[in-house]
């Protein structure tokens, strides 16, 4: 079954403790994206891969990091995690193609105290 | 830049009515546009997508969504609403020129959807 899968999906902790939330996808796409969703602001693209080695910036990358050096791992980072990174995360993938829809994970809700 | 209007933060439907959720977009050249559908703890699932061709586009679970490229419009609409319908729905498009952004889609702010029996 073609998948995105994140973990956790639950996490609660502590200002400025690492942490790491992982997605995993099985369709070889090429394309791979964070999203954080908040209330009334609806989805906003923290960072995303085009391939493995290439990352960029989406609309909200300040305290994320990612890295891609597997083209089905795409993990998000958070080095010291603060209480307004509190909200619901989604990993997304997509094959090349202007056509191609996302498959999106089934998500990750954060709580920063 | 794209973007991705709902107007509606909330639509309300009696089981049974048909129902419409509002999309206007606005993007350089010819959009492609995708509903995406998300239930209460799960991630977006997606409904159905414009690429080119027929301006009606059908999709998962009877719904359906029209293209208007004079009203940069792409409403979902269904024509009989069901409880299990109630979730909140999601509006993306991506433009023709996308390749710098990965998948390129940029989303809607979401309406919630309520079928009340």
């Amino acid at each position: 079954e073609a998948q995105v899968t994140q973990n956790p999906r639950y996490l609660i902790t502590v200002t400025g403790k690492k942490l790491t939330v992982t997605c995993s996808q099985n369709m070889n796409h090429e394309y791979m994206s964070w999203y954080r969703q908040d209330p009334g602001l609806g989805l906003r693209q923290i960072y995303y891969s085009m391939n493995v080695e290439v990352t960029d910036k989406g609309d909200v990358p300040e305290g994320y990091k990612v890295s891609r050096k597997e083209k089905r791992n795409f993990p998000l980072i958070l080095e010291s995690p603060s209480p307004n990174q509190t909200s619901l995360y989604f990993c997304a993938s997509c094959g090349q193609g202007l056509n191609t829809e996302a498959f999106f994970g089934q998500g990750t809700r954060l709580t920063v105290v | 830049a794209q973007s991705v209007a709902q107007p509606e933060d909330q639509v309300n439907v009696a089981e049974g009515n048909p129902l419409t959720v509002k999309c206007t977009y606005s993007v350089s050249g010819n959009p492609y546009l995708f509903w995406y559908v998300q239930y209460p703890n799960r991630g977006l699932q997606f409904l159905l997508k414009y690429i080119t061709g027929d301006n009606l586009v059908k999709g998962s679970y009877g719904f359906e969504a029209e293209f208007n490229k004079s009203q940069t419009s792409f409403h979902l609409k269904k024509p009989s609403a069901l409880v299990s319908d109630s979730a909140l729905y999601f509006c993306a498009v991506r433009a023709p020129y996308s390749g710098g952004g990965a998948d390129g889609l940029t989303f809607g702010k979401g309406t919630h959807l309520i079928i009340q029996p």
